[in-house]
């Protein structure tokens, strides 16, 4: 079964600085999609970025870029300029097929004034 | 994007009684809906999987006869919490799956509700 995890439960950093995101997946699946998606105070679901495995290029979106490795499992998340609307848990999720999304533990990041 | 509504937003019940919560896409159709709970500072864990027009698909650990899902249309799925307690209450997230992209990579994305949040007293 395919895992996610975030190793990071929490994280601050002061507004305009560059923040990255851990995450780590197990899976013995070649073809796979994996995202980040943030949770504000308002608990609304919001995608952040979409990551296709097939592709090596990395995915970016605005000041949201990831370094997906492969051969390692591993996809961060980099936020940079840190607004204070960034504050939100940010969860890691894997997807392969059809199936069921798998999230990781979620890191909670706070941006200070 | 496409818009998932869920209703109520919040709602208190007293313990013994049963609760709906409603789930619609908005702008599209949804064969599959997901159904998440979620308690304070935790992730999102997945209760079922609701199919239009057939039954639900429990995850192992959820007792569907507590937690019954009808997905009678392909733009509304329900969930009812039968005889609730108070450790059911939790914050309850719907999602509805489209197909996107393009074949022969193409994927299921999901898109999710604002949440209901469930007390029982």
């Amino acid at each position: 079964a395919q895992t996610v995890t975030q190793s990071q439960p929490e994280m601050s950093v002061q507004e305009a600085e560059t923040v990255t995101l851990s995450c780590t997946y197990d899976t013995s699946e070649n073809n796979y999609y994996l995202f980040w998606y943030k949770q504000p105070p308002s608990r609304q679901m919001i995608l952040v970025i979409r990551q296709e495995a097939y592709k090596q290029q990395n995915a970016t979106e605005n000041r949201f870029s990831v370094n997906f490795q492969k051969a390692a499992k591993s996809f961060s998340l980099k936020i940079s300029d840190s607004q204070l609307g960034d504050t939100a848990m940010y969860f890691c999720a894997f997807l392969q097929g059809a199936q069921k999304l798998v999230f990781g533990q979620g890191t909670r990041l706070t941006i200070n004034p | 994007g496409a818009v998932v509504s869920q209703h109520p937003s919040w709602v208190i019940c007293k313990s013994g009684t049963s609760v709906k919560i409603e789930c619609r896409s908005l702008d599209f159709q949804a064969t599959t809906m997901f159904w998440y709970r979620q308690f304070p500072k935790q992730s999102l864990m997945l209760m079922a999987t609701s199919n239009e027009g057939s039954k639900a698909t429990y995850e192992q650990g959820v007792e569907k006869d507590k937690f019954l899902i009808n997905h009678a249309s392909l733009t509304l799925s329900t969930l009812t919490v039968t005889s609730a307690h108070p450790e059911d209450s939790s914050f309850y997230i719907c999602s509805a799956r489209v197909i996107a992209g393009v074949f022969p990579s193409s994927y299921n994305e999901q898109f999710f509700g604002p949440g209901t949040r469930l007390t029982v007293l």
